[in-house]
């Protein structure tokens, strides 16, 4: 059964460094998202990407934050100068869209965990 | 009034029982709802798309009242295996991003 993969599964970085968390979704997707989950707490939505370019980004996607797609198969996340608490779990997800049912079924990763110290 | 409402238990049940949650949203606009479970540590899984006319896939049942706001979780015969956190999402717009709700903690016994 295809799935998205990530890599890495754990990112322990300092304070100010860059990080790229990678992420290779599901081969006929065309949506792809990110999402975090601070420990505790709820999963929430960073940005969606479709036909290479940003759809949507949350308030939590500032500056900071981009994503790229530098090929056909990996998206990644770039967090430029990682503060303490960009720390949490990063989620890469896709979907396509199920003309039958009108749905986009999103489908994750296993995640990156990221430690900012 | 928070996006997604949900009863965060635990709901301690033994195996065999049936247990269900409820979940409410704010958005009447909602457009698809989904129920996902997520093991401690781990990324959410899909569990079921819910559909207006309600469905059910095995011993999981899924219902959606529109006029209410609310949709629901049935899991019927429970097994060791069922302890998770269920989360309620849904999409405001096809393709657009999911809401997660914080989830519900079920946790089934012997």
């Amino acid at each position: 059964e295809p799935e998205v993969t990530q890599t890495p599964s754990h990112q322990v970085t300092q304070m100010g460094q860059e990080v790229i968390l990678r992420c290779v979704p599901i081969s006929n997707h065309l949506y792809f998202y990110w999402y975090r989950q601070i420990l505790g707490q709820k999963v929430e939505f960073l940005v969606s990407f479709y036909n290479n370019e940003i759809s949507e980004k949350s308030e939590i996607f500032d500056d900071q934050f981009s994503v790229e797609r530098p090929d056909g198969s990996n998206f990644t996340l770039k967090i430029r100068s990682t503060k303490l608490e960009d720390s949490a779990m990063y989620f890469c997800a896709s979907s396509e869209f199920l003309a039958g049912v009108s749905s986009y079924e999103q489908y994750f990763g296993p995640g990156t965990r990221l430690t900012v110290t | 009034r928070k996006e997604v409402e949900q009863d965060p238990g635990p709901f301690n049940v033994p195996e065999g029982a049936t247990v269900a949650f409820n979940c409410t949203y704010s958005n009447s606009a909602s457009q698809s709802f989904f129920w996902y479970r997520q093991d401690c540590r781990k990324e959410p899984k899909l569990l079921m798309s819910v559909y207006s006319s309600g469905n059910e896939d095995g011993r999981f049942t899924a219902q959606l009242n529109r006029a209410s706001q609310y949709i629901s979780l049935l899991i019927r015969d429970s097994k060791l295996s069922d302890s998770a956190t269920y989360l309620c999402v849904w999409d405001a717009w096809l393709g657009d991003k999911l809401i997660f709700g914080t989830g519900t903690r079920l946790q089934v016994f012997p």
